[in-house]
């Protein structure tokens, strides 16, 4: 069984650095893309970007490129989402997804992380 | 950039009721539209993905259509645990947009 276990909630200041995490398991962690998506709450979803743990290749969304980066470990099957100076308008759940084996929306999720900045 | 745009935004309906969302992109996608269900607090879940392709587990009176730009999900008689929010997403080369979301809500 697909599973991605994400780290638990976060609180920063404005200007403060943050990674969180998403381990995948029960699947070849380096052969399936995982996004990562943001959602604020009572709005729809938004996709952030993508990484494929075998090569590391990223794509992103562009209103987030140069704001995030996007990594992955393949030795410890851990996907990352990282900021170096997070804005209040970062506050928001942040869910990791795994692609299908047959197709490229998200079959799996994470349970989601939320993320507040605040000062 | 490829939009979506999702309708209605709000749904009101009784159980048993056949219901319709709507979702139109900007361009074409062939059919690479996925629909997933969101409760409160919870991460959405994949109901049908390349537009009329159940994913496994999801009863039967949900199903998917259409192609190109227009696609409709549809709940063929609804049930109590289906008063949720629904939204489409289309997926084409690693690159995905969600539409706003129809909130299913009951009468």
């Amino acid at each position: 069984e697909v599973q991605l276990v994400q780290s638990g909630a976060e609180v920063r200041k404005p200007g403060q650095s943050l990674k969180i995490s998403c381990k995948g398991s029960g699947y070849r962690f380096s052969n399936y893309w995982i996004g990562w998506v943001r959602q604020v709450p009572g709005k729809g979803p938004e996709w952030v970007g993508i990484v494929y743990p075998g090569d590391s290749e990223t794509r992103y969304n562009p209103p987030f490129q140069g704001h995030v980066t996007i990594s992955a470990d393949k030795s410890t099957a851990t996907a990352y989402l990282q900021w170096s100076s997070l804005k209040a308008s970062d506050s928001a759940m942040y869910f990791c997804a795994r692609v299908k084996d047959d197709g490229d929306c998200f079959g799996s999720w994470g349970p989601g992380t939320l993320v507040t900045v605040s000062s | 950039d490829i939009q979506v745009t999702q309708s209605p935004s709000t749904l009101s309906a009784s159980v048993g009721d056949r219901v319709t969302i709507t979702c139109r992109a900007s361009q074409s996608i062939g059919d690479w539209l996925a629909w997933y269900q969101q409760r409160p607090g919870k991460a959405p879940k994949l109901l049908i993905h390349q537009a009329s392709r159940l994913e496994g587990g999801v009863p039967s009176r949900f199903s998917g259509s259409g192609s190109g730009t227009e696609f409709t999900l549809t709940i063929s008689s609804l049930q109590p645990d289906d008063f949720a929010t629904y939204y489409c997403q289309q997926y084409n080369s690693l690159r995905y947009t969600f539409g706003q979301g129809t909130k299913v809500e009951i009468k």
